[in-house]
């Protein structure tokens, strides 16, 4: 079974700072997902981004990039220029893709909360 | 697109009483999950679906809970006779093609069994 652990409950930053949201998980497959998932005061779950463990190239999607460490077991989030509407507590997920009892399930870690501070 | 919708948005209800929650996928998708969101377990994969057919639910809690989904544009997700520790959000997804693929989550649903 797969585990994902958050060690920062709650971190905080300055608007136009950078932040770096931390995430390390526990696997024995080889082939699989992460992803970041944000979610506002709304409640609404929204996808921030997504890496393959095949690629060794970090994903970006604008001011979002990840640190993928696949010999650590280690994907961090860094939010470049915080903006006030990034306020959200945000999940680290693992998704193996494999047979077995594990594939096709997300499994999430426990969440950061993030306050943005004008 | 519309994304993933859910109703109802809030449900308060009383111990004992079925409950019913509605999901509707996103046109074209071919896999729908429902999650729980609780303070103490965090999120948690209740059961998933592939072509309309249920693939695992291991995570359903108990013999309480059911879900069906009689086509590919429509899901439920019941409970009889709900209990006050059933409480929680409850997120339906859908992913394309593939169980790997991107899942995109509804607004959820807040159900408070009192």
């Amino acid at each position: 079974a797969q585990t994902v652990t958050q060690s920062q409950p709650e971190m905080s930053v300055q608007e136009a700072e950078t932040v770096t949201l931390s995430c390390t998980y526990d696997t024995s497959e080889n082939n699989y997902y992460l992803f970041w998932y944000k979610q506002p005061p709304s409640r609404q779950m929204i996808l921030v981004i997504r890496q393959e463990a095949y690629k060794q190239q970090n994903a970006t999607e604008n001011r979002f990039s990840v640190n993928f460490q696949k010999a650590a077991k280690s994907f961090s989030l860094k939010i470049s220029d915080s903006q006030l509407g990034d306020t959200a507590m945000y999940f680290c997920a693992f998704l193996a893709n494999a047979g077995g009892t594990s594939y096709g399930k997300l499994t999430f870690g426990q969440g950061t909360i993030l306050t943005v501070h004008p | 697109d519309a994304g993933v919708i859910q109703s109802p948005r809030h449900e308060v209800t009383e111990m004992g009483q079925e409950v019913t929650l509605r999901c509707k996928p996103i046109s074209g998708h071919d896999y729908l999950f429902w999650y729980r969101q609780t303070m103490m377990r965090g999120l948690e994969l209740l059961i998933y679906f592939n072509n309309n057919v249920p693939i695992d639910d291991s995570g359903m809690p108990e013999d309480r809970f059911s879900a069906k989904m009689p086509n590919a544009s429509f899901s439920t997700l019941k409970i009889q006779p709900s209990e006050p520790r059933d409480s929680a959000v409850y997120f339906c997804a859908s992913s394309l093609r593939r169980s790997t693929d991107t899942q995109y989550f509804g607004p959820g649903t807040r159900l408070t069994v009192l």
